[in-house]
């Protein structure tokens, strides 16, 4: 069974860091693309930042680009996704998600989502 | 505002038909097959439709998908209380080098 769960959701204040992580497993973790998906508090869903299974290709959100660095462990089976520079309007639930295979295929899995808190 | 072009909600009563759009380019939709997500409140979406019309085994098939140039749409036939949720259509964007969501669509059950 697939199984993908967050961790690393705090309160931070504007211009903070944190890291976020998700642990994976049920699948052959390097065999996959991953990509963190978010959703502010009553808003749609916003892709955020994706990483090719063997890690050669990123790719991010403008509104993330130069702020935010996915990366992944697959010796480890895990995702992270390090926020830096954080503002208000990152607020948000952040969620990993998996690719069918490569990053423009659709997500068939997801895990439950890990909060964000932005405010001083 | 979102790439992709949905209806902020549609309602309609038990056993009908709704039908939710999805509009966008020759880089997204023009080029890519479309995806739709389904989320109920506080919880994770999970996936409804993809390649444009191809359910996921434990979906059922009151719900099916169709693209046409660039645009697409989600349709729910029976229409059940339980189909209550926010639907999201997604697709790879190339111009953005990303994937796009659309800005959901809440469905209400009358």
């Amino acid at each position: 069974e697939v199984q993908l769960l967050e961790s690393g959701g705090a309160l931070v204040k504007p211009g903070g860091s944190l890291r976020l992580s998700c642990a994976a497993s049920g699948f052959t973790f390097s065999s996959y693309a991953m990509s963190w998906v978010r959703q502010a508090p009553g808003k749609g869903l916003e892709w955020v930042s994706g990483i090719s299974g063997g890690a050669s290709t990123t790719n991010y959100a403008d509104s993330v680009k130069g702020r935010f660095i996915i990366s992944r462990d697959n010796s480890n089976n895990t995702l992270h996704l390090q926020l830096n520079s954080l503002r208000a309007e990152d607020t948000a639930v952040y969620y990993c998600a998996k690719h069918s295979a490569g990053l423009i295929y659709y997500f068939d899995y997801w895990g439950q989502g890990t909060l964000v808190t932005v405010s001083s | 505002q979102s790439v992709l072009t949905q209806p902020p909600s549609v309602s309609e009563a038990p056993g009908q038909r709704v039908t939710i759009s999805c509009s966008g380019g020759s880089s997204n939709i023009g080029n890519h097959p479309i995806k739709w997500y389904q989320q109920f409140p506080g919880k994770a979406p999970r996936l409804l439709i993809y390649y444009d019309d191809l359910l996921p085994s434990g979906v059922s098939d009151r719900f099916s998908g169709s693209k046409s140039g660039t645009s697409g749409s989600l349709a729910i036939s029976g229409l059940q209380s339980e189909d209550e949720a926010d639907y999201y259509c997604a697709v790879w964007d190339d111009s953005l080098d990303g994937v796009i969501f659309g800005g959901g669509t809440k469905v209400t059950v009358l």
